[in-house]
């Protein structure tokens, strides 16, 4: 059974960085086709995917985050991470990294996710 | 940027009932949409795959359908265990996967 662990500091101050890592376990981060992913969710709000990093280490980004964010893998600790820098209160959210597996070709989903880690942005 | 726009944004109903949300794409996708569950302090969990493939474990009251822009998740008869908050998500687009807004089922 994969199961994927989010950690990192709870509070960072405005305009410095977040970093998170997710943990995966129960499988291999470097095979299969999967997308690593993190997802954010503001209180009592929906859902954005942030980005994803594939097992080639290959990255696509949510260009509203104008280029604030980094994902990296770490195959030998079986382990990726998310960098946002200059952050704001506006980044104040519960995190969530995910695994995304693929249906058939081009169609991924979801199907493994991290409980969520809550990541307050305040002085 | 393909847009997910879900309806109703919330919705009351009774155990039993059916129940039907609606996910609208801002251009055709194809196949490529999926359907989560997220309940209060928990990570989302997938509910149907490929718009209407169901995931193994989830009960048989889910089905989705649609393709192009225009898909439904329906619970058939609703229990307990079903209000929750409902997320469609599309994967059509390289590289931006995008989900709805969401759409909250309450008890009546």
């Amino acid at each position: 059974q994969v199961q994927l662990q989010e950690s990192g500091p709870g509070l960072v101050k405005p305009s410095q960085t977040l970093s998170l890592t997710c943990t995966v376990s129960g499988g291999s981060i470097g095979s299969g086709n999967y997308y690593w992913s993190w997802i954010r969710q503001p209180a009592g709000k929906g859902l954005e995917w942030l980005g994803r990093i594939y097992t080639t280490g290959s990255t696509n980004y949510n260009p509203s985050l104008k280029g604030r964010v980094t994902i990296s893998v770490d195959t030998s600790k079986n382990l990726f991470s998310l960098n946002l820098n200059s952050v704001t209160a506006a980044d104040t959210a519960v995190y969530f990294c995910a695994r995304a597996s693929r249906a058939v070709a081009g169609l991924y989903y979801f199907d493994y996710w991290g409980q969520g880690t809550l990541v307050t942005v305040s002085s | 940027d393909i847009q997910m726009t879900q309806s109703p944004s919330s919705l009351s109903a009774s155990v039993g009932d059916r129940v039907t949300i609606t996910c609208r794409a801002s251009q055709s996708i194809g196949r490529y949409l999926n359907w989560y569950q997220q309940k209060p302090g928990k990570a989302p969990k997938l509910l149907i795959y490929a718009a209407s493939s169901l995931q193994s474990g989830v009960p048989a009251r889910y089905s989705g359908s649609g393709s192009g822009t225009d898909f439904t998740l329906t619970i058939s008869s609703l229990q307990p265990e079903d209000f929750a908050t409902y997320y469609c998500q599309q994967s059509y687009d390289i590289p931006m996967w995008t989900f709805g807004q969401g759409t909250k089922v309450e008890i009546k």
